[in-house]
């Protein structure tokens, strides 16, 4: 499976720390999008990085990725109470066909206290 | 608004029922999904769309059933199902297949829940 797996499952932090969610993935992948979904919501898309792509930044957002160690990071900057929601790490695969669909995590959920 | 309207945002149904799960994209995508979504698992992928034609059941149950009349619009057909059905269920859009680079467009969900 080329599903990918958070970590941490769960993240509480203060308002103004950086928070800091881990994913990994199991086969080749021509992208990674990370999203965000508020509870009981759709998700959101954040932010996606192409395998040749090392590291990318949208505002307060930090991606990098470890195709060596099939590895993401989702970086949030000074994380305000808003920030909190669960994160999702999805991947699409190489190839045609059904591994070219997206496959998401389990999410890390992410609390920020004010 | 993310541009893909699903209705109803709540549905309880029994057993016996059968009723429909509606989803409309604004964007002039030509791909769309089913998602299944419980607690404690991972997002499932169940149906995909491209061009109105399926590609893709991820092994879905028969008691599901997708329709896909045009590029805009998709529907999930549910019918005899169990209470272990109970989910939100998330439609979602692409410009083209997620392999070559596109993001998805969620909506906002179906609350599903079956007595």
């Amino acid at each position: 499976s080329q599903q990918g797996e958070e970590d941490p499952q769960a993240l509480s932090i203060q308002e103004g720390e950086n928070a800091t969610m881990n994913c990994s993935y199991k086969t080749s992948i021509n992208n990674l999008q990370w999203y965000r979904q508020n509870s009981g919501r759709g998700l959101v898309h954040l932010i996606l990085i192409r395998s040749n792509e090392r590291e990318k930044h949208s505002g307060r957002l930090r991606v990098t990725l470890d195709t060596s160690k099939k590895s993401s990071s989702l970086l949030i900057t000074a994380s305000r109470a808003a920030d909190t929601a669960s994160y999702f790490c999805a991947t699409a695969a190489l190839g045609g066909g059904s591994q070219g669909n997206l496959i998401f995590g389990k999410g890390t959920k992410l609390s920020v206290k004010p | 608004e993310t541009g893909v309207t699903q209705t109803p945002r709540h549905l309880v149904m029994g057993m016996t029922n059968k009723k429909s799960l509606k989803c409309e994209q604004h964007l002039g995508h030509n791909a769309m999904y089913w998602y299944k979504q419980s607690a404690k698992k991972p997002l499932e992928l169940m149906f995909v769309y491209n061009f109105k034609e399926q590609t893709e059941n991820n092994s879905v149950p028969s008691r599901f059933s997708p329709e896909c009349p045009n590029s805009s619009h998709l529907f999930l057909h549910l019918h005899t199902l169990q209470p272990e059905d109970s989910a939100l269920y998330l439609c979602a859009s692409s410009q083209d297949r997620a392999s070559s680079g596109n993001t998805i467009y969620f909506g906002e969900g179906s609350w599903l829940t079956v007595v």
